[in-house]
């Protein structure tokens, strides 16, 4: 069985830009999940998606938003990068909403120079 | 929302001497306690988890407490091996007010177990 499949593994943005990240879920899992990683913060929840509808919000700027697909698949985007996003953003899906038994992806390292 | 503090931040023991990591909480109304164990480079794996109608589960040199009372839950590491080496994180999942039935983790212990 897959894992979760987050694209890409590494990018490296310029201040002011956008990015889309992608992350595919363990197939049959409806619930997906994104965290901002830093070594300072931990793990910051963004938001939380069950069925293509947004259940969750964290504490980030309106630049962060995100959507989810009939099929699961989700993307999270981050508009006018700033180089504090600098990070690892992972996705973790789980097969019922609100966290139970997460299943993490390996990332997307952003890098905003 | 949920609040969730863990200790130590850094933790050092010798082979097989056992660890501790402790969290505490704040929504008392928090219902699910899991444990990750994230090693260099690699994504947090889930090691064990707990829900607020159990108080000490096990899985063979793993074990967490749960003190609904206290508002903390803590991981035990026993036999520690040199592949435990990782920053474990603790998270919680609350069950009132905002940011209701999402995760909340802790900030990390990086565990070094010495040969």
């Amino acid at each position: 069985k897959a894992g979760v499949t987050q694209t890409p593994r590494y990018l490296i943005k310029t201040r002011g830009q956008q990015v889309t990240l992608s992350c595919s879920p363990i197939s049959g899992h409806r619930s997906v999940s994104w965290y901002q990683q830093t070594p300072g913060q931990g793990l910051q929840f963004l938001f939380e998606y069950f069925s293509e509808t947004q259940r969750n919000k964290g504490n980030f700027p309106g630049r962060f938003s995100g959507r989810q697909f009939s099929n699961s698949r989700s993307e999270m985007n981050v508009s006018t990068l700033e180089l504090g996003d600098s990070a690892l953003y992972l996705c973790a899906s789980s097969s019922n909403a609100g966290g139970d038994g997460y299943t993490f992806g390996s990332g997307t390292r952003l890098t905003v120079v | 929302g949920e609040n969730v503090e863990q200790h130590p931040s850094t933790l050092s023991v010798q082979e097989g001497d056992s660890a501790v990591i402790k969290c505490t909480y704040s929504d008392s109304a928090s219902n699910y306690f899991p444990w990750y164990k994230q090693e260099l480079g690699k994504r947090p794996q889930l090691i064990i988890d707990i829900r607020s109608n159990v108080g000490e589960k096990k899985d063979q040199r793993i074990a967490v407490t749960l003190n609904k009372t206290a508002k903390h839950f803590s991981l035990h590491i026993t036999e520690t091996q040199p592949e435990d080496s990782a920053v474990y994180f603790c998270a919680a999942k609350g069950n009132s007010g905002a940011g209701s039935y999402q995760l909340t983790f802790g900030k990390g212990t990086k565990l070094s177990v010495i040969p």
